[in-house]
């Protein structure tokens, strides 16, 4: 089992629903990253968490310690959005990655 | 700032022989990271550095693989002799301080190893 679990690893949307990816961690962590990558491959760091909710622009990240289990969630979502999003964890000063989620936006 | 250089862009290479890929991190940023990528295997971090000091180096995949980072503003991967299975997307990137923080990733080498 991955330390690391994200899902779903796919999900295809009309453009405008709101979008929830997840990501569930089996390890202790002090942080952690959600990164987008791009279709061209470009990655981007979007929120780094150690509690509590973060939010920019259309995007918002929340994370649950006690349940290990942090959510990204994008409103009102555009086919800009469409890229491939990663959790990653940092635990004892390891990085650990989830295999991302794939997200299409379809106008 | 520019942002995380690397060079080259792409490399071409055939099997045997050494690929040295190379980073230049945000300036005064004190961490730096190297990051393989493989549809197989999604994004590893292979090593970091800690203000130029390896910290991790448990996902380098084997004695083929070398990283220095002799000063802050430079950072080096080599692969020697380089097999077919090497072939991916090679991302450095850089933190203000520690693995924690907020990364910047460079644009990538993507090498491909005949």
């Amino acid at each position: 089992k991955n330390e690391v679990e994200q899902s779903p690893q796919n999900l295809t949307a009309q453009e405008g629903e709101f979008i929830t990816i997840n990501c569930s961690y089996s390890v202790g962590i002090s942080a952690l990253h959600w990164l987008q990558q791009h279709p061209g491959g470009g990655i981007v760091s979007l929120f780094m968490l150690s509690s509590g909710k973060k939010k920019h622009g259309r995007l918002i990240a929340t994370i649950n310690i006690q349940e290990k289990h942090s959510s990204l969630h994008i409103t009102a979502s555009h086919p800009r959005d469409s890229a491939v999003y990663i959790c990653a964890v940092v635990g004892n000063e390891k990085l650990t990655f989830g295999t991302g989620t794939r997200l299409t936006i379809i106008p | 700032d520019a942002g995380v250089i690397q060079s080259p862009r792409h490399e071409v290479t055939e099997m045997g022989q050494e690929v040295t890929l190379r980073c230049k991190p945000i300036s005064g940023h004190n961490s730096l990271f190297w990051y393989r990528q493989t549809m197989m295997r999604g994004l590893e971090l292979l090593i970091y550095f800690n203000n130029n000091v390896p910290i991790d180096d448990s996902g380098m995949p084997e004695d083929r693989f070398s990283a220095k980072m002799p000063n802050a503003s430079f950072s080096t991967l080599k692969i020697q002799p380089s097999e077919p299975r090497d072939s991916a997307v090679y991302f450095c990137a850089s933190s203000a301080l520690w693995v924690g923080e907020t990364q910047y990733f460079g644009p990538g080498t993507r090498l491909l190893v005949l």
